[in-house]
């Protein structure tokens, strides 16, 4: 079955930048999509198409695609940034599938 | 307000059956895919199904097809998930999310519920 993989954690500084990777066999032919999840809340999209910001989502937040990896760049990380960060694409037979999930450290 | 309201979980012993519902307000429901998605306590996200705005196409994760049955109304603005031969490793949150416009294989993921837990134990 087809996966997408993510480390497990990353930490930062305040202030400083996070990078969060996803990669897939089929992400060069398929849209990514990331996901912030804090304890205890659903899931907001932060990131759609690979790179494109929601409405309300802050300007640090941004996304890059480059063959078989998708990364998303948190730049000026704050302390409320802390969360599980979701990757999200499609198979070849267009289901949905979820990476494992980073979570974000701020120290 | 765009809003996604689960309801139906409960606990269940193996084997037995479970319907969840979703109501959602704010935003033209029969414009928009459906989509419903579990987390596993302490795990990730699992796409579990999803429908057309009309409910033409349907989708399922491997892991409950033919168990598994998702439905919509649109008249009254709502989404289901009928939940059969329920296993131990089906307790999870379950969410429902509103997906892209029409088509359940396109689209973000842009509005998600609070969730409903399902715990299957005897």
């Amino acid at each position: 079955s087809y996966e997408l993989t993510q480390p497990p954690s990353v930490s930062v500084s305040p202030g400083q930048t996070a990078r969060i990777t996803c990669s897939g066999d089929a992400l060069p032919k398929q849209y990514a999509y990331w996901y912030q999840q804090k304890p205890g809340q659903a899931p907001v999209l932060v990131i759609y198409k690979d790179s494109e910001r929601p409405s309300g989502i802050p300007e640090r937040f941004s996304g890059s695609s480059s063959g078989t990896t998708v990364t998303l760049t948190i730049s000026g990380v704050q302390a409320e940034d802390e969360a599980d960060y979701y990757c999200q694409s499609a198979d070849s037979s267009g289901h949905w599938v979820f990476g494992g999930g980073t979570k974000l450290t701020v120290l | 307000e765009v809003q996604l309201v689960e309801s139906g979980g409960g606990l269940v012993q193996p084997g037995r059956s479970l319907r969840l519902s979703c109501a959602a307000s704010g935003f033209t429901f029969d414009d928009y895919a459906m989509h419903w998605v579990r987390q596993a306590p302490g795990k990730g996200l699992e796409w579990v199904s999803g429908i057309s705005w009309n409910s033409g196409s349907i989708g399922y994760a491997d892991s409950v097809k033919g168990r598994f049955t998702i439905s919509r109304d649109n008249a009254k603005n709502s989404l289901y998930l009928q939940m059969n031969s329920l296993r131990a490793e089906d307790t999870a949150l379950y969410y429902c999310a509103k997906g892209g416009a029409y088509d359940w294989g396109k689209g973000a993921f842009d509005i998600w519920g609070q969730g409903t837990m399902v715990t299957v134990s005897s």
